[in-house]
């Protein structure tokens, strides 16, 4: 298994630009997560999904959208960059049950992101 | 709002120097997670606490849970280079949610 797999890896981005982190996993896992990780900082979760087709709003959504149309994939877009989403991103994966109540949270590699 | 407080942002030990970090949370957790990243890496899992004054234990790393459940420490015995790295606590508040709570992670630098 590949696990979590997310691209691209690094980008640079202009002020007002677009663009979609990819994310898959091939675990079969219904939860997915999108995370951001300010330098120094913690995670912050943006979006989670607990299947296909269902999304939710996590701490800081604004700037944000994804879709969640298999099981596999839950891309995350960003509409119009702004230099305050430069971070790293991650997406994550989770195995259902009772939410997050133990069950492992598995991250991808990472984005790094630079909106300048 | 709920959060996760970690302390300390940084430390360095020499090898060889024991290593202890802290969670702390003004409300109950359901449970709390710790995770490692290495420098430039992604978080992966350790372990998982659920019940009030669990104490887990994986080699050299001891991990505890508090009787409120509203702290959390681990505890590194003997670090080794191997250890670098920022240690995350990640608490969940509520039973079936989605969303864990990260502390803001402390970054161990062993020195050789």
């Amino acid at each position: 298994n590949a696990g979590v797999t997310q691209t691209p890896k690094f980008r640079i981005l202009k002020i007002g630009q677009s663009m979609t982190l990819q994310c898959t996993q091939d675990m079969n896992h219904n939860y997915m997560y999108w995370y951001r990780q300010d330098p120094g900082m913690g995670l912050k979760l943006i979006y989670y999904s607990v299947g296909a087709g269902i999304t939710d709003k996590g701490e800081v959504p604004n700037g944000y959208n994804v879709s969640r149309s298999t099981t596999e994939d839950f891309p995350l877009r960003l509409e119009l960059a702004a230099p305050s989403q430069t971070s790293v991103y991650f997406c994550a994966s989770s195995y259902p049950g009772q939410g997050l109540s133990g069950n492992t949270i598995y991250f991808g590699e990472g984005s790094w992101l630079t909106v300048v | 709002g709920q959060q996760v407080m970690q302390i300390p942002q940084y430390q360095h030990v020499q090898e060889g120097e024991d290593f202890t970090t802290y969670c702390n949370s003004s409300t109950t957790l359901s449970n709390i997670q710790w995770y490692k990243q290495r420098p430039g890496g992604h978080p992966v899992f350790l372990i998982q606490l659920v019940k009030s004054g669990e104490v887990k234990k994986q080699k050299r790393l001891t991990f505890q849970f508090g009787e409120a459940k509203k702290n959390s420490s681990l505890h590194i015995t003997a670090t080794q280079t191997t250890d670098v790295g920022t240690y995350f606590c990640a608490g969940l508040y509520q039973t079936g949610a989605n969303n864990l709570f990260f502390g803001t992670g402390t970054r161990l630098t062993v020195i050789p």
